[in-house]
């Protein structure tokens, strides 16, 4: 299993440019979420799935979009990047349906917002 | 709401040192408690769990004991490595959800 899989791993962008963040994992978890972390915060819950359609908002989800059209994909849609979403992004996953099931997480994404 | 609070770092320490990392949470029911850490350049991986009042998660040397009564899962390591130099993050899992509350991770370093 590759687990859970992110592209691209760096990535520079202008002010007011768009980009998709690529999340998969291969093992059948119905729950995938995303983070951001930045110093002094730890990790912040931006938008999460609990299965194919279903999306919902985390803490932070303003200025992210997501879709959840197979159990696969997760992507992070950013429509017009700001520098205050400077960051390094991560994709997790896990089993739903008890709390002691842990979560995997993708080796992240550095976003660079200029 | 549910929230996790740790001790800030960093937390530097000679090799062999024994070692305490603070962690007290806030949740209503019964949540699980996790322990993550973070590598240089890498994802977050777990280190361990726990899932009930009174039970101890151990892995690779560390371990926590969840204590209901005063709410904490502090992580101990009787001897640290140069290798053990990371960051490390508490969080919980509410009963009632999937989602995960992080703290806000405390970095370790460890020298020769």
């Amino acid at each position: 299993n590759a687990g859970v899989t992110q592209t691209p791993k760096f990535q520079v962008l202008k002010t007011g440019q768009s980009m998709t963040l690529q999340c998969a994992q291969d093992m059948n978890h119905e729950y995938m979420s995303w983070y951001r972390q930045d110093p002094g915060m730890g990790l912040r819950l931006i938008h999460y799935s609990v299965g194919a359609g279903i999306t919902d908002q985390g803490e932070v989800p303003n200025g992210y979009n997501v879709s959840r059209s197979t159990t696969e994909d997760f992507p992070l849609r950013l429509l017009s990047a700001a520098p205050s979403q400077t960051s390094v992004y991560f994709c997790a996953s896990s089993r739903t349906s008890g709390s002691s099931y842990e979560q995997y997480f993708g080796p992240g994404t550095r976003l660079t917002v200029t | 709401g549910d929230s996790v609070t740790q001790m800030e770092g960093p937390v530097t320490l000679s090799e062999e040192a024994f070692l305490t990392i603070n962690c007290t949470y806030t949740a209503t029911g019964y949540p699980s408690l996790f322990w993550y850490v973070q590598y240089p350049g890498e994802g977050l991986q777990l280190l361990l769990k726990a899932t009930k009042a009174d039970d101890k998660g151990s892995n690779k040397g560390f371990e926590a004991t969840y204590r209901k009564e005063t709410t904490s899962f502090h992580l101990e390591k009787g001897s640290v490595q140069v290798s053990d130099s990371a960051v490390y993050f508490c969080a919980l899992r509410s009963y009632n959800t999937d989602k995960l509350i992080f703290g806000t991770g405390t970095r370790l370093q460890v020298f020769p």
